[in-house]
């Protein structure tokens, strides 16, 4: 059983460009939560989908950012025009219930955006 | 709001020692506590998960434990190894918040031979 895949594992952009980080879920796993860790900080929670809905994006910045995790395919964390603030690490995690079932998350590799 | 501490920041030690990871949350309505590490470019992984209604948790030579009331968790580590080398974070979820989870800034161990 494959752990949770990131796509790209590295990805640099110029500033005003999009950027699309993809996160596959471990096989039986319909909840998804990205987190964003910024340099010399703590992860923070962005996002959390289950198939076709966005439960809690309180974390997300209100523009630029958005999340989807369709019927089919990965989970997409887009960032339109983006800015050298947004050079981080972004990591996606998954769970085969709410976090409320006591399960421990399972942690991709991360992408690690940098913005030039 | 939650925030979780970590202390100390680093720590570098010679192999063999035992040594404890220190982590303290605001907020004692905790549904679990999780320890993970983190390599160096690489995820998280998950080493130790204590339920608000536990008091420790061991796994090897790891052993969590939790005191809820005070707000406090320690990792205690024995018998240091150079592989231990990696970032230790530790993460509460509140339970309210669907599997939210509030992360430390992580304490970075090295443990030299």
């Amino acid at each position: 059983n494959a752990g949770v895949m990131q796509n790209p594992r590295h990805l640099v952009r110029r500033r005003g460009q999009e950027a699309r980080l993809r996160c596959s879920p471990m096989k039986g796993h319909s909840h998804v939560y990205w987190y964003r860790q910024l340099p010399e900080e703590g992860l923070k929670f962005m996002v959390y989908l289950q198939k076709e809905n966005i439960i809690d994006e309180s974390g997300m910045p209100k523009e630029r950012f958005s999340a989807e995790f369709p019927k089919e395919g990965p989970s997409i964390l887009r960032i339109q025009q983006v800015v050298r603030g947004d050079s981080a690490a972004y990591f996606c995690a998954s769970s085969p219930r709410p976090g409320t079932g006591g399960d421990t998350q399972y942690f991709g590799p991360g992408t690690r955006l940098t913005v030039l | 709001k939650q925030e979780v501490t970590q202390i100390p920041a680093a720590l570098s030690v010679p192999e063999g020692e035992n040594l404890v990871l220190n982590c303290s949350f605001t907020d004692s309505a905790i549904y679990n506590l999780q320890w993970f590490r983190q390599d160096p470019g690489k995820g998280l992984t998950s080493l130790l998960l204590i339920q608000s209604s536990q008091r420790e948790q061991t796994s090897g030579r790891l052993n969590a434990s939790l005191d809820k009331s005070s707000g406090r968790s320690t990792l205690y580590i024995a018998a240091s190894q150079p592989g231990d080398s990696a970032t230790y974070l530790c993460a509460v979820d509140r339970g309210s918040t669907l599997g939210r989870l509030y992360f430390g800034r992580g304490t970075q161990l090295t443990v030299w031979p």
